[in-house]
């Protein structure tokens, strides 16, 4: 059975502060994994799609990596506005759904 | 209006109540999906559509039905619900091809009373 497992569960920072978010998976063949931005009451925002291991993606101030077991969501010198909780989630091969992860909830201080 | 579209933002029934949740894609996307987020929960999977036929019904009560009319509008009807059912219910769909990105909407938040 797919599993996704985030860590931590919650992460504070300070603005400029740099931290990583962990995403844990085991899949029987992985066609994708996916970051997602989730704001309050809203729905997930796309940020990156992850094919195979050793692939890499930037979008301002995030990185996104891939290695056969892991994904790891680097935040270099947050903003308040990074604040959100983040969904890492896996598509298996022939499969249709997303497997989601709980999530990572950020909040970043002033 | 852009995006995934979703209506209405925010629904409390009662669980005698029958409503339905609409979602529109202005994508040009073939496949749209329905997922469940309830608190402290990971996104759960209820159905999918591809080309407007139902390919994955994730084991979901009958009385959530879902309704494809076009590879633009999905619906979900509500009938009879319990209070466990309140959650955030989430639009999403996918270009046919290499991308396997799906794109979300705003969902709607149910409440059963």
């Amino acid at each position: 059975e797919d599993q996704v497992t985030q860590s931590p569960e919650a992460l504070r920072l300070q603005e400029g502060e740099s931290s990583s978010l962990n995403c844990s998976y085991t899949v029987s063949g992985l066609r994708g994994l996916f970051w997602y931005r989730q704001d309050p009451g809203k729905g997930p925002e796309f940020l990156f799609t992850l094919y195979s291991a050793g692939e890499e993606k930037e979008k301002e101030r995030l990185k996104a990596t891939l290695t056969k077991k892991e994904s790891f969501l680097h935040i270099t010198a947050p903003k308040p506005e990074d604040s959100a909780t983040y969904l890492c989630a896996v598509l298996r091969d022939s499969g249709y759904a997303l497997n989601f992860g709980k999530g990572t909830s950020l909040l970043v201080t002033p | 209006e852009t995006g995934v579209t979703q209506t209405p933002r925010h629904l409390v029934m009662g669980m005698t109540n029958k409503k339905s949740l609409k979602c529109e894609q202005h994508l040009g996307h073939n496949a749209m999906y329905w997922y469940k987020q309830s608190a402290k929960k990971p996104l759960e999977l209820m159905f999918v559509y591809n080309f407007k036929e139902q390919t994955e019904n994730n084991s979901v009560p009958s009385r959530f039905s879902p309704e494809c009319p076009n590879s633009s509008h999905l619906f979900l009807h509500l009938h009879t619900l319990q209070p466990e059912d309140s959650a955030l219910y989430l639009c999403a769909s996918k270009a046919e091809g290499l991308s396997e990105t799906q794109y979300f909407g705003p969902g709607t938040r149910l409440l059963v009373l």
